[in-house]
């Protein structure tokens, strides 16, 4: 398996409150990715990263901003977190485009 | 634009008996295509890609899928199903840069006894 870890694996938090999620890899790739797994919706692609603070939106950008300063970790936050927000976060990573991506493990969030 | 449709929301199969996922797929670009699968509470895992090549790829545990752009289909198959497949599986479309992924929305594929 790729060498991808998320913490933390499970947060619950309160509405307005700022949350921060990181993925970490092992793999040196440069690809990093953020997607969000809601029922009914497969997977959306919050933001992605092509390199260190190269970064871009994804399909449901509102609301979450990311950082990448090093290769191995990307970090997605909610400012200000919504009960919309609530979800499984997975992070992926790939080594170029067209290869296919590995997943985390998924974090479990939820916004009381 | 980019779409995908996961033509089943949900398949049931007795174990044993052949699989077939469909998956039909909007590009404006020679798509990257994929399948993951993803097993109850744990992440995703890629099953196979068709990334220009041969349009019958082979991928992991015994499963294909066929590339056939005239029908702009990527339905997954397997002969015989096995117990350890029941899941859910996601096709998933990219463009020739790869950032822009889309999944469908899954099918989740039922194994019977």
């Amino acid at each position: 398996d790729a060498g991808i870890t998320q913490s933390p694996r499970h947060k619950v938090t309160e509405t307005g409150t700022p949350v921060t999620l990181r993925c970490h890899q092992t793999e040196n790739h440069r690809y990093m990715y953020w997607y969000r797994q809601d029922p009914g919706h497969g997977l959306r692609l919050i933001h992605y990263s092509y390199g260190v603070k190269d970064t871009d939106k994804g399909e449901v950008s509102d609301g979450y901003s990311v950082s990448r300063s090093k290769t191995e970790d990307f970090l997605l936050t909610l400012e200000s977190a919504t009960s919309s927000q609530t979800s499984v976060y997975f992070c992926a990573i790939s080594e170029d485009t067209y290869s296919g991506q590995f997943f985390g493990p998924g974090t479990r969030l939820t916004v009381l | 634009a980019q779409s995908v449709t996961q033509l089943d929301s949900h398949v049931s199969v007795s174990e044993g008996t052949p699989v077939l996922l469909r998956c039909n797929y909007s590009s404006s670009y020679s798509p990257s295509l994929f399948w993951y699968v993803q097993h109850p509470n744990k992440g995703l895992q890629l099953l196979l890609k068709y990334t220009s090549a041969a349009t019958l790829v082979k991928g992991i545990n015994g499963f294909e899928a066929e590339f056939k752009k005239s029908e702009t289909s990527f339905h997954l198959t397997k002969p015989s199903a096995h117990m350890s497949d029941a899941a859910e599986y996601f096709c998933v479309v990219s463009d020739t840069g790869g950032f822009k992924t889309i999944f469908g929305a899954g099918t989740r594929l039922f194994v019977k006894a």
